[in-house]
């Protein structure tokens, strides 16, 4: 079955970039999708199709997908960007939803 | 405005059974694939089921394929989702969420507050 890796925990200062990473086999060929969830709340999808944002979603989150790596960047980190986050994928080849295990982002 | 309500969780004795449903509202139903989603306490996320917005395919993860039953009523705009043989590591959050798809699967655009599952004895 096909997997998706993110590092567990990913920290960085107030106003710097964290970079999260998603990493599967041939993951630009799938369309990546990434959500925010933060304690008590429901997710909430931040970007769909590997770098697009629904409404609402500031442009500081940004994505991209190329080769095995599709990575969430979040420019000018503020504190309520506080959550875990998870990429997500379609599996075509065994008609799954596959989620990636989850990256802690830590605002110091 | 889309709003997505779960309801039916409780607990439930191992080997139990239980019937979640999730009532749909601000958009039409039948045009949407839907899924359940669940997160055990601690875990990350784990999808479910999904089902096509007409009701002809569903989908199942392995970990719950051959127990659980995912069904909708678009006359009614609910969504639901029997669960047989329950056991321990059944006991999650479950989230019903909405896909933009209909006959696709693609990616989760608006989900419930989720529904409690508690397996034990």
């Amino acid at each position: 079955s096909y997997v998706l890796a993110q590092p567990p925990s990913v920290s960085v200062a107030p106003g710097q970039t964290a970079r999260i990473t998603c990493g599967g086999n041939s993951i630009g060929s799938k369309s990546v999708h990434w959500y925010q969830e933060k304690p008590g709340q429901a997710p909430v999808l931040v970007v769909y199709d590997d770098s697009d944002r629904p409404s609402g979603i500031p442009e500081r989150f940004s994505g991209s997908n190329s080769g095995n790596t599709a990575t969430l960047t979040i420019s000018r980190v503020e504190a309520g960007d506080e959550a875990d986050y998870y990429c997500q994928v379609w599996d075509s080849s065994s008609d799954h939803v596959v989620f990636g295990g989850g990256t802690k982002l830590t605002v110091l | 405005e889309v709003q997505l309500l779960e309801s039916g969780g409780d607990l439930v004795q191992p080997g139990g059974s239980l019937r979640l449903s999730c009532a749909a509202s601000g958009f039409t139903f039948r045009n949407n694939a839907m899924h359940w989603v669940r997160q055990a306490p601690g875990k990350g996320l784990e999808w479910v089921s999904a089902i096509t917005g007409s009701g002809g395919r569903t989908y199942y993860a392995d970990s719950v394929k051959g127990r659980f039953t995912i069904s909708r009523d678009n006359s009614r705009n609910t969504l639901y989702l029997q669960m047989n043989t329950l056991g321990a590591d059944d006991t999650a959050l479950y989230y019903c969420a909405r896909d933009p798809g209909v006959t696709g699967i693609y990616y989760f655009d608006y989900w419930g507050q989720g529904n409690l599952v508690t397996v034990s004895s």
